[in-house]
């Protein structure tokens, strides 16, 4: 199954860049990446997709390795209303299983 | 847009009674999930429906899990003989095809199972 792998947890000073890394080493040729975030008592939110090429959109940037084997969300300028867990995705080879794995929970400090 | 709705958003069941729970999508949105989380856990894919039919059930989901979606609209997810174990958030999630062959999912607040 496809399996994506982040840090546990990660602190930002509010108005700071954030780098949210997530490795992907079984990713197949065709597979998108995903982020997603879930605040406090929410469900998931969208923040961005990409394939090759890196993404850009209100929220966040992505910014994905050549080999594709990892990617990072970039937020440009973390404020208290970014501290959620951050989910890295992909959709399993040949399914429409999504795949969340445990997220990266992001602190943002005052 | 209104958004995908879930009901109940909370529900409180003795082992071994029958749960229902409801998600209506976003109106356009010809696809639909269902998740199942846990405390400190993301969400683990439990199905899938593309319009009526349901085209991908994980292994997670034991013959006591049904889920229907008459007509491709809404679609309930029920739980047989509930277990302690079921006590989770139930999270829903609509969508339809992008371009490029993948799909932005818009997710619903979820439903939380106690199971005393």
């Amino acid at each position: 199954d496809a399996k994506t792998t982040q840090p546990n947890s990660m602190e930002s000073n509010e108005e700071e860049p954030v780098h949210l890394p997530c490795n992907h080493s079984t990713i197949s040729g065709t597979d998108y990446i995903h982020w997603y975030r879930q605040l406090p008592s929410q469900g998931p939110e969208y923040v961005i997709h990409g394939l090759t090429s890196n993404v850009n959109n209100r929220m966040a940037s992505l910014a994905i390795a050549e080999d594709r084997k990892s990617s990072t969300l970039i937020l440009h300028r973390a404020t208290l209303r970014d501290a959620a867990v951050y989910y890295c995705i992909l959709r399993a080879s040949g399914t429409y299983k999504y795949i969340f794995g445990t997220g990266t929970r992001l602190k943002v400090l005052a | 847009d209104t958004g995908v709705s879930q009901n109940p958003r909370h529900k409180i069941t003795k082992r071994g009674q029958n749960v229902t729970f409801r998600c209506d999508p976003i109106s356009e949105h010809n696809r639909l999930y269902w998740y199942r989380q846990t405390l400190g856990q993301g969400p683990e894919f439990l199905t899938y429906f593309q319009n009526e039919a349901q085209l991908e059930k994980s292994r997670l989901l034991s013959d006591r899990f049904s889920a229907e979606r008459p007509k491709g609209s809404f679609s309930t997810l029920e739980i047989q003989r509930t277990e302690q174990g079921d006590s989770a958030m139930y999270l829903c999630a609509s969508s339809r095809r992008d371009r490029g062959r993948t799909d932005t999912q818009y997710f619903g607040p979820g439903t939380r199972l106690t199971v005393l």
